[in-house]
């Protein structure tokens, strides 16, 4: 069964402690694996596509990887203002098809 | 502004009584999609569309209809709502399939069915 998981569920930070967040996934014929940020009561916001194992994609404190079976979302020393739901996706086969992992709510604690 | 603009942003309807939430568009983006957001599923893809009259089925699409008659808009209709119905659902958008800039998601319409 295609699936994507992400670990953890939540976590919690103090501001400029660094962490990371896991998406595994199973699907066949990957196309694409993307990552989103959501804040409460807002649609997700794109961050990164990544399309095959060993690519990486940074912006400001955030910084993704890719390996055949999972990608990681590094943060380096965050911030208050990085605190969201961080959702990955994958994109697989033919047409549309994306699936959405549960995601990992963050918070970074001044 | 470009962005994605979802009508109602809430809505309490009764059991049976049809409903359409509207979507649209300012970024002349090809596809479009709906999505359902549930606390511990995640989002769920319901219905999409990779252009004007081209749309298929995502995980979840029983119990719903789409139609896309026209590049901007991407209407999502309840025939006969129920109450395992009642979700967080947010449309989106993209140029090229959402492989490089991925996509435009509107800011959601939550959806309570009595």
């Amino acid at each position: 069964e295609d699936q994507v998981t992400q670990s953890p569920e939540a976590l919690r930070l103090q501001e400029g402690e660094s962490s990371s967040l896991n998406c595994s996934y199973t699907v066949s014929g990957l196309r694409g694996l993307f990552w989103y940020r959501q804040d409460p009561g807002k649609g997700p916001e794109f961050l990164f596509t990544l399309y095959s194992a060993g690519e990486e994609k940074e912006k400001e404190r955030l910084k993704a990887t890719l390996t055949k079976k999972e990608s990681f979302l590094h943060i380096t020393a965050p911030k208050p203002e990085d605190s969201a739901t961080y959702l990955c996706a994958v994109l697989f086969g033919y047409g549309q098809n994306f699936v959405f992992g549960p995601g990992t709510r963050l918070s970074v604690l001044p | 502004e470009a962005q994605v603009t979802q009508n109602p942003r809430y809505l309490i309807t009764v059991t049976g009584k049809k409903l359409t939430v509207t979507c649209s568009q300012n970024m002349n983006h090809e596809y479009m999609s709906w999505y359902r957001q549930d606390p511990g599923l995640g989002l769920r893809q319901i219905y999409y569309s990779m252009n004007v009259e081209v749309t298929d089925k995502g995980d979840v699409p029983e119990g719903y209809k789409v139609s896309r008659k026209e590049k901007r808009n991407f209407p999502l209709i309840l025939e006969s709502p129920s109450p395992n119905q009642t979700s967080l659902y947010f449309c989106a958008s993209s140029n090229k399939g959402g492989i490089h800039y991925g996509y435009t998601f509107g800011s959601g319409t939550r959806l309570t069915v009595v």
